[in-house]
């Protein structure tokens, strides 16, 4: 079964508003989580990244909650402008000697409409 | 500048024909990865690959070997090819040591059709 799972395929929010995109899995040894994001006819790149010993992590307009006891991680994006339309990649992993393994969700389109 | 290269950018092979991804990255990252991605499934990891002739299977290893003869290349080989290998492949590396170890740099992917 899939470990790592984005349920929803797609979002759509109005440019200004909190964007929130949602990640599931099932390995309760995962100890790094991540948000990947992705333009079209491009490569993913890294966006904001947490460690399992923290529950929350912000940058800028971005924040990471973590929620371990129910294998939940979410990113929210505030004052979402029309550039934030991309495909968002969840990716959960552990840290085996300094190599994750990371496995990815499906992956959710954010559209941000103006 | 760092950078993960991938060549080709786009391939079509006819089922049955050997097909050769190459990866190269100018990081001296010791970790080096191989992904497809099909529509509704996300990135599937295929192989992964810890330093030179240090590789291991990944989540889809079926159909595919692959190669890590030097630290900065690392290759992806379809032996007889598939229609249902018809993906967008891409190949990423990681530091594998210090803060940002897991963090993974992808290369710009190749798209292969096979017919």
């Amino acid at each position: 079964g899939q470990q790592v799972k984005q349920s929803s395929p797609s979002l759509t929010v109005q440019e200004g508003g909190i964007s929130i995109l949602n990640c599931d899995y099932e390995n309760d040894m995962f100890d790094y989580f991540a948000w990947y994001k992705k333009y079209p006819d491009n490569s993913p790149t890294l966006l904001i990244s947490v460690r399992s010993n923290v529950d929350k992590r912000e940058d800028g307009r971005l924040t990471v909650f973590l929620n371990k006891s129910g294998k939940h991680f979410s990113l929210h994006i505030t004052a979402s402008q029309p550039e934030d339309t991309a495909v968002y990649l969840c990716a959960a992993g552990s840290n085996q000697g300094g190599s994750a393994k990371l496995i990815f969700g499906e992956g959710t389109k954010l559209t941000v409409s103006s | 500048d760092m950078k993960v290269t991938q060549m080709p950018r786009y391939l079509i092979k006819r089922m049955g024909e050997n097909v050769l991804l190459e990866c190269g990255q100018d990081m001296s990252h010791e970790t080096m990865y191989w992904y497809r991605q099909d529509p509704g499934l996300g990135l599937q990891l295929i192989y992964i690959s810890y330093d030179v002739d240090s590789n291991s299977e990944g989540d889809i290893p079926k159909g595919y070997r692959v190669s890590r003869k030097k630290r900065e290349h690392f290759s992806l080989i379809l032996d007889s090819a598939k229609t249902n290998q018809t993906s967008v492949y891409f190949c990423a590396s990681s530091p594998g040591t210090g803060a940002s170890a897991e963090t993974l740099y992808f290369g710009s992917g190749t798209r292969l059709t096979v017919l």
